[in-house]
């Protein structure tokens, strides 16, 4: 079955960078593309960024865009998420999810379990 | 950027209510608009995509309408595992942004 397992939870001090894995399984890698979604406390989704996962290929958000860097290993078929100048608005739990494509659109049909990430001095 | 808004933010219903939640666009998404659930400590779960279409393994309570900039998700009998927190998306354009949430709780 088709499964998106991510990393665990992370503390981080202001100014400094995470990186969140996303391990996918169960379907061919590069058939899917990967977005990033982060949901801070009380609040809806907010989209990151997306990859497509054989290319290497990314899109970002304008609100992200010089602090985040999504890159994909395709021996593992893992994603990865790195968000740099950490600030305390940016605790939240983050998420990987597959893109599934109909008629040039799409929705994510399977995501990982949301990885918290705190930041605090 | 294309906002979503829904409403109401909250609703509080019965088992065996029909509820309708409403996500409208600032501006037209044709029926580039999905639904999904969100229960608390999970990910969001899909139940409509291409603003009717039910996902596989949706209860067929759940259905979706609209077009253009206005949208309804509806169930037509509420079951106790669906009080939880629904959010739309548009996927016309980026970034496809999500509604603030509508939460769903028990009268």
């Amino acid at each position: 079955q088709v499964q998106l397992v991510q990393s665990g939870a992370e503390v981080k001090r202001p100014g400094a960078s995470v990186k969140i894995s996303c391990q996918s399984s169960g379907y061919t890698f590069g058939y899917h593309y990967v977005h990033w979604v982060r949901q801070a406390p009380g609040q809806g989704p907010q989209w990151m960024g997306l990859i497509i996962p054989d290319e290497g290929r990314t899109t970002y958000a304008e609100d992200f865009r010089g602090r985040v860097t999504v890159t994909s290993d395709t021996s593992t078929s893992t994603t990865f998420m790195e968000l740099s100048s950490l600030r305390s608005e940016d605790t939240a739990v983050y998420y990987c999810a597959r893109e599934r494509a109909y008629g040039g659109r799409y929705f994510y049909d399977h995501w990982g379990q949301g990885t918290l990430v705190t930041v605090s001095s | 950027d294309i906002q979503m808004t829904q409403s109401p933010a909250s609703l509080s219903a019965s088992v065996g209510d029909r509820v309708t939640i409403t996500c409208r666009a600032s501006q037209t998404i044709s029926s580039y608009l999905n639904w999904y659930q969100q229960k608390p400590g999970k990910a969001p779960k899909i139940l409509i995509y291409a603003a009717s279409s039910l996902q596989i393994g949706v209860p067929s309570r759940f259905s979706g309408s609209g077009f253009g900039t206005e949208f309804t998700l509806t169930i037509s009998s509420l079951q106790p595992e669906d009080f939880a927190t629904y959010y739309c998306q548009q996927t016309n354009s980026n970034p496809p942004h999500f509604g603030q949430g509508t939460r769903l709780e028990i009268k």
